[in-house]
């Protein structure tokens, strides 16, 4: 199906450690997008990528990188995990219009 | 800067009521998009409906409606017939139209619980 496929869904890292989390979407959107939703804060951006090539900061940058690796793929690194990134992460990507696809979401523990 | 904010925390009605989920907003952008995104206890992240600012009508879609009052900058989603699939968390989002960053903005969402 086409979408926004989103690896892992689950994970649990000890505080410290570093792990890339995955985006991939098959829908030749320009734009994608990582959030975070915390409970009771709605979803906060992290990073975007208005195309190829280009990735720009969004309202909770701090301790995160990202590459826009082709136009299909869009990662999001942490790269010495704390506990304050326990979160739900979503990637999301879209196309010039209103269209947006989110993923199902990676829920992160940081113990 | 653009800010949504969603002041009712959860909200409870009876299955086969109306309800009216409350959305405010403040940006400077001349042109922009208002959605509502529904999602349920399964986590996804469902669109709803979407509402232009020079969009001379409100939207519709099926259940949903928005209604938009430009002047007081109030996107609220009306959900007629509510039925118990209904209960979820409904989040509020804006982004700029004419401008290079695409990105949504999210309000922090009202959770609806239909009761039978």
């Amino acid at each position: 199906n086409a979408g926004v496929t989103q690896t892992p869904k689950f994970q649990v890292l000890k505080t410290g450690q570093s792990m890339t989390l995955q985006c991939a979407q098959d829908m030749n959107h320009n734009s994608m997008y990582w959030y975070r939703q915390d409970p009771g804060m709605g979803l906060r951006l992290i990073y975007y990528s208005a195309s190829e090539g280009t990735t720009d900061k969004g309202e909770v940058p701090n301790g995160y990188n990202v590459s826009r690796l082709n136009k299909r793929e869009f990662s999001l690194r942490l790269e010495s995990a704390a506990p304050s990134q326990t979160s739900v992460y979503f990637c999301a990507s879209s196309a010039a219009s209103y269209g947006y696809t989110f993923g199902s979401g990676t829920r992160l523990t940081v113990v | 800067a653009q800010k949504i904010t969603q002041t009712q925390p959860g909200m409870f009605v009876q299955e086969k009521e109306a309800v009216t989920l409350d959305c405010t907003y403040d940006t400077s952008d001349p042109s922009y998009g208002l959605f509502w995104y529904k999602q349920p206890s399964s986590g996804e992240m469902i669109f709803l409906i979407y509402q232009g600012s020079y969009d001379q009508q409100n939207a519709t879609e099926g259940r949903y409606s928005l209604n938009f009052q430009k002047a007081r900058k109030s996107a609220n989603l009306v959900i007629s017939a509510s039925q118990l699939g209904d209960s979820a968390m409904y989040f509020c989002a804006m982004r700029g139209i004419n401008t290079g960053r695409r990105a949504l903005t999210f309000g922090s969402g009202t959770r609806l619980q239909v009761q039978p």
